[in-house]
């Protein structure tokens, strides 16, 4: 167990829907980060959060948006969703705002999202 | 343009026996690499994190070692076991002011009886 929690576990929804995803970083954590893993593909870096101000972006559709609240948990927006958005979206945390700091990043068990 | 690339695509090994995966990378300027192992359908969990001046590191049966000056990185699995079974991810952090993460695709390793 990372001590990251991502909600909900599995999603399914149609085209055009909107969803909202969930993270909780580990006690202490400071930054959050936001990954998208379709299928057989590898990870995707989205979003980084750091004590809720946006830190990094990568490569992050606009029709997707995320933000930090102050209790720290983190929120993925993704809308007018197209069935090539199913994928495995991965939120992870680390205690330090740059990855230029060797730290660990802790990976949560991601939420699989159906677009049908 | 920053890239990080795994060698072999895929592998698959009796239980037992050792092997090695490898990334290169053409990160610049550099930090530090990472290696993960992520089991199907779950999240990365990390196995090692090497900075510039460090050449090897073990996590257990893993050790991963680092030349910073052909920008190549590999990971050893010693007397693999059925539980190695994974993806194996190589990451490398730049050390630009505007740092981020580039992900090589993964060895989907297999260990067989």
């Amino acid at each position: 167990d990372s001590g990251v929690t991502q909600t909900p576990k599995h999603l399914i929804t149609a085209t055009g829907q909107r969803v909202t995803l969930r993270c909780s970083p580990r006690s202490g954590d400071l930054s959050v980060y936001w990954y998208q893993q379709s299928l057989d593909q590898g990870l995707q870096f989205l979003i980084q959060y750091y004590n809720g101000e946006e830190r990094a972006k990568g490569n992050i559709l606009e029709r997707f948006s995320a933000q930090q609240f102050p209790d720290l948990h983190s929120e993925l927006n993704l809308s007018s969703l197209e069935l090539g958005d199913s994928a495995l979206y991965f939120c992870a945390s680390s205690a330090y705002s740059d990855s230029r700091h060797a730290d660990t990043q802790y990976f949560g068990p991601g939420t699989r999202l159906t677009v049908l | 343009k920053n890239q990080v690339e795994q060698s072999p695509q895929s592998l698959i090994i009796l239980e037992g026996k050792n092997c090695t995966l490898q990334c290169n990378y053409t990160v610049s300027p550099f930090s530090n690499l990472r290696w993960y192992k992520q089991d199907t359908g779950r999240g990365p969990v990390s196995l090692t994190i090497m900075t510039f001046s460090e050449n090897t590191k073990s996590n257990g049966r893993y050790t991963a070692t680092l030349d910073a000056d052909t920008k190549q990185s590999s990971l050893h699995i010693t007397a693999s076991q059925l539980s190695d079974s994974a993806s194996y991810i190589c990451v490398v952090s730049g050390a630009g002011t505007a740092s981020k993460l580039t992900f090589g695709t993964g060895t989907r390793l297999q260990v067989t009886l």
